[in-house]
């Protein structure tokens, strides 16, 4: 049961452009939701996050969106550069679950075209 | 700050042998994690310890097993290697008290191939 799903695998995006990625989501116990970024051969690391108070959170060229009511949040990348290249995994907690309760999607690998 | 380190980076296991993966931090976190990452999956939880002498199971804790004695070590032990064992692990720690906010840190990983 894949309780957060990023159903893009990959996406590729011009230099420059708008990158979106999206992850939906079915527990509606989540209330914070983070994005990760991962290079090849290195961990995780933390991108941006998310309360459930919130429908926006803007850091920099980085802006999660989230719409409770459909159970989705999108990352937008504006504008996308080639060290941007890398999968981004969608996650999300509960307070209920305690911080130990991290649920991760698939990931999706994103390609930045020079 | 070293952060989040993780030994052996590699490492092919024969079926049914037993090895530790080793992950240390230095940042004085309380909570320390096990993920597994299978292609085209995301990470799934082993196991996981909020402090010293606490540890309980996550989502796939079959054929592990761990241990927390001090804050800085959480060894992941496997015992009698199965090839589904073959994966990315990585260990992770965070600190609580930030109104849940979920960031973990993460070590670079370690392959593990079990032939």
């Amino acid at each position: 049961d894949q309780q957060v799903k990023q159903n893009s695998p990959s996406l590729s995006v011009q230099e420059g452009r708008i990158s979106i990625l999206n992850c939906d989501y079915t527990n509606s116990m989540f209330d914070y939701f983070l994005w990760y970024k991962k290079y090849p051969a290195e961990g995780p690391t933390f991108l941006i996050s998310i309360s459930s108070i919130k429908d926006k959170n803007e850091d920099g060229r980085f802006t999660v969106f989230l719409n409770k009511s459909a159970k989705h949040l999108s990352l937008h990348i504006v504008p996308s550069q080639p060290g941007d290249s890398a999968v981004y995994f969608c996650a999300a907690s509960g307070s209920n679950f305690g911080n130990e309760k991290l649920t991760f999607g698939t990931g999706t690998r994103l390609t930045i075209i020079p | 700050n070293a952060g989040v380190t993780q030994t052996p980076k590699f490492r092919i296991l024969k079926i049914g042998q037993s090895m530790t993966l080793q992950c240390t931090q230095d940042m004085n976190h309380n909570y320390m994690y096990w993920y597994r990452q299978d292609p085209g999956m995301g990470l799934k939880l082993i196991y996981y310890s909020v402090g010293a002498g606490i540890t309980d199971k996550g989502e796939v804790p079959n054929g592990y097993n761990v241990s927390r004695s001090t804050t800085e070590d959480f060894p992941l032990r496997l015992e009698l290697a199965a090839p589904s064992q073959t994966s990315v692990y990585f260990c992770a720690s965070s600190t609580p008290g930030t109104l849940n906010t979920g960031e973990l840190f993460f070590g670079e990983g370690s392959r593990l191939t079990v032939l």
